[in-house]
Formats: C-alpha cells, sequence, structure tokens
C-alpha cells in the first residue's frame, strides 16, 4: 500500500496554463506539506497544513494555493504556470509538527516542465 | 547566512571507505536533527535521526554539536549501495509548531 501518493507523476504544461497536483496520504496523520525542488536538488518547503489548517506559507507567488478538503488530502493548484516553476513538487506527511516524532513520509514526486 | 548549510560535494569514495558529512545550522533554537538520503528521481527517505549523545545505526554514526552548531554523519564500509544525495534536515521553533529546513545536500558517489 502507497502511504503517500501524488498524482500526476509528470506533467508538461505550457505557460500560462492552471494546473493542479493532487496528494494523498493513507498514515493518519495530522500534518501535510509541499516541497519544491529545483534543478539545482535543493528542497523548500512551501506550505504545510495542520488537520486542514495552513501552519507554514514559505514566500511563495499567489499563483499557487493549497487546498486541503480534509486531512488525508492536500492538493496544489498553479496559475499562470511560469518557465521557472519547472521542478519536482513533493508531498509529505508527518504525524504532527507540535512535537516529536517530525519524521517524514515523501511521495513519489511530480515532475513538472513549463514549455 | 543559509539556516542549513552542507557541503554540496560530490564526494567519490572506493568501497570500503570512510566518509564524513558536515551540516552546520544558523538557528541556536534548533531543536531536532535528522539525516534522510535521496537516491537518483526518487523521494527523500529519512536515514536515521540525531540524537544529543551520538548515535549508531550500523555502519552509520551520527553527531551533533550544538555548541558549534552542526551535525555530522559518518559512513563506514562504505558500500556501492550507498551513492545516493545525503540530506540533513533541522527543526526550528516556529510559532506553536516546529519548521523543518533541509540542507541543500550532499551528493555521495562509492565506486568499485
Amino acid at each position: 500500500d502507497t502511504a503517500v501518493s501524488q498524482t500526476p507523476k509528470y506533467l508538461v504544461t505550457q505557460m500560462g496554463n492552471d494546473k493542479s497536483i493532487k496528494c494523498e496520504q493513507n498514515l493518519g496523520h495530522d500534518t501535510m506539506y509541499w516541497y519544491k525542488q529545483d534543478s539545482k536538488k535543493f528542497l523548500k518547503i512551501m506550505f504545510s497544513y495542520n488537520n486542514k489548517e495552513l501552519i507554514i506559507n514559505e514566500t511563495v507567488p499567489n499563483r499557487f494555493s493549497p487546498k486541503s478538503p480534509d486531512k488525508a488530502h492536500l492538493n496544489l493548484h498553479i496559475n499562470s504556470l511560469e518557465l521557472g516553476d519547472s521542478a519536482v513538487y513533493f508531498c509529505a506527511s508527518s504525524q504532527g509538527l507540535a512535537g516529536p516524532p517530525y519524521e517524514q513520509y515523501f511521495g513519489p514526486g511530480t515532475r513538472l516542465t513549463v514549455t | 547566512r543559509k539556516e542549513v548549510e552542507q557541503d554540496p560535494g560530490p564526494f567519490n569514495v572506493p568501497e570500503g571507505a570512510t566518509v564524513a558529512f558536515n551540516c552546520t545550522y544558523s538557528n541556536s533554537a534548533s531543536q531536532s536533527f535528522f539525516w534522510y538520503r535521496q537516491d537518483c528521481r526518487k523521494e527523500p527517505k529519512l536515514l536515521m535521526s540525531v540524537y544529543s549523545s551520538g548515535n549508531e545505526d550500523g555502519r552509520f554514526t551520527a553527531q551533533l554539536n550544538r555548541a558549534s552548531q552542526y551535525i555530522s554523519l559518518l559512513i563506514r564500509d562504505s558500500k556501492l549501495s550507498d551513492s545516493a544525495t545525503y540530506l540533513c534536515v533541522v527543526i526550528t521553533p516556529y510559532a506553536s509548531y516546529g519548521k523543518l529546513t533541509f540542507g541543500q545536500g550532499t551528493i555521495l558517489t562509492v565506486h568499485p
């Protein structure tokens, strides 16, 4: 059974389009995250949700909007895609953020290419 | 100064070698520390937590130096399968939560 799943795995789209990436975890975790890993392999947190509530919103453009319909799902919608959005986007979950354990379980990633 | 900094490498070592990586962090209030491993085109996975007194898991030893604000990972008797990117992770207080920050990763290649 996949603990953290993401769809789609690959996404190729043109500049200016709007796209969504979906994430689901079946671990019963309270906290979910979106990370962006750029071409230099630097993994940077974008958002963190705890029990559907937005906790961390790093300096991410407004074009990125996360949505958490329930604590098992965290989707990422991106408006007006730009070339610089090309990256691998990882979803992750953990039991919580208020204390240990902090172990993150990552999804397989969505490789987004904007042309 | 970056919140979490690692030597990106790459480190190229022969099988059987011992290799060590360091990771420095800037926030003295940091409370928890981890090493993750990421294989090529895969997601990161937890390798081990880093405890104050240092800890060992088989060939891997992690240490924390709070005074100098760094953590280290030592790999003994390197295997080909150890080739990966090693990411250090630091948890710092953020409101009533902890915020995770990843280092940029250190690339290790073990060759025959």
